[in-house]
């Protein structure tokens, strides 16, 4: 099935350092959103973004919509141990009626204290 | 405010056989998404369901079918299982139409064994 290309596919960090990770796709998407799964649990939003070239910031996230409409990335600055987890990237196509998700195939984070 | 529940949680199966997974999507929601994450990818989307008709479906065999309920729960329903559905089987609910806001909500999923 359709994916989009999320990398790194996974990081390994120190406590207090930033993250940075990216989503690129061959369609154009109208909306970018980012989502962190844990384990044992569904995807939880954390951006979402909805213009081109909009930036946008949720605490210590802040994730673009590129320009293109091809590509956002996420940064998380000063990590902490419960930011581990596996980010998804993941783009919305919608109509009257319908919307449906492709989601990038994750970025796995793990943080050494 | 409930948010999106599944059940049940875990569950296995044997090739062969049919499995029903259920829904209940966040009060106010009355559109449900199903989602298939195999181990270590992202979730591919299956099929949508608002007022009780599939609206759009992804690239699964027909094998893979849906119903919604007039309280706006969904089920989904996998005959003829193969080893290869062996995933975590996530539902998403959401409003209708094409509001820019209109985000998806997660359950914590479904995780169908096939041995």
């Amino acid at each position: 099935g359709q994916q989009l290309n999320q990398s790194p596919q996974s990081m390994f960090i120190q406590e207090g350092e930033d993250v940075s990770m990216n989503c690129t796709s061959s369609s154009i998407f109208n909306t970018w959103l980012w989502y962190k799964q844990d384990p044992g649990e569904g995807p939880v939003l954390l951006i979402a973004l909805y213009k081109a070239g909009e930036l946008t910031s949720n605490g210590r996230l802040t994730a673009q919509f590129g320009i293109t409409r091809k590509d956002s990335f996420l940064n998380i600055s000063a990590s902490i141990p419960s930011d581990v987890g596996i980010y998804f990237c993941a783009g919305r196509t919608q109509t009257h009626t319908a919307q449906k998700l492709v989601f990038g195939q994750g970025t796995r984070l793990t943080i050494n204290p | 405010d409930a948010g999106v529940t599944q059940s049940p949680t875990h569950l296995i199966k044997t090739r062969g056989q049919q499995v029903t997974l259920r829904c209940s999507p966040k009060s106010g929601h009355d559109t449900v998404s199903w989602y298939q994450q195999a181990l270590g990818q992202g979730p591919q989307f299956i099929f949508q369901y608002y007022e009780e008709e599939e609206r759009q479906r992804g690239n699964f065999p027909d094998r893979f079918s849906g119903h919604q309920f007039p309280n706006y729960s969904s089920e989904l329903n996998v005959n003829a299982l193969l080893l290869g559905d062996s995933a975590l089987y996530l539902c998403a609910s959401s409003l209708i139409g094409a509001a820019i806001k209109n985000i998806q909500y997660f359950g914590a999923g479904t995780r169908l064994s096939v041995l």
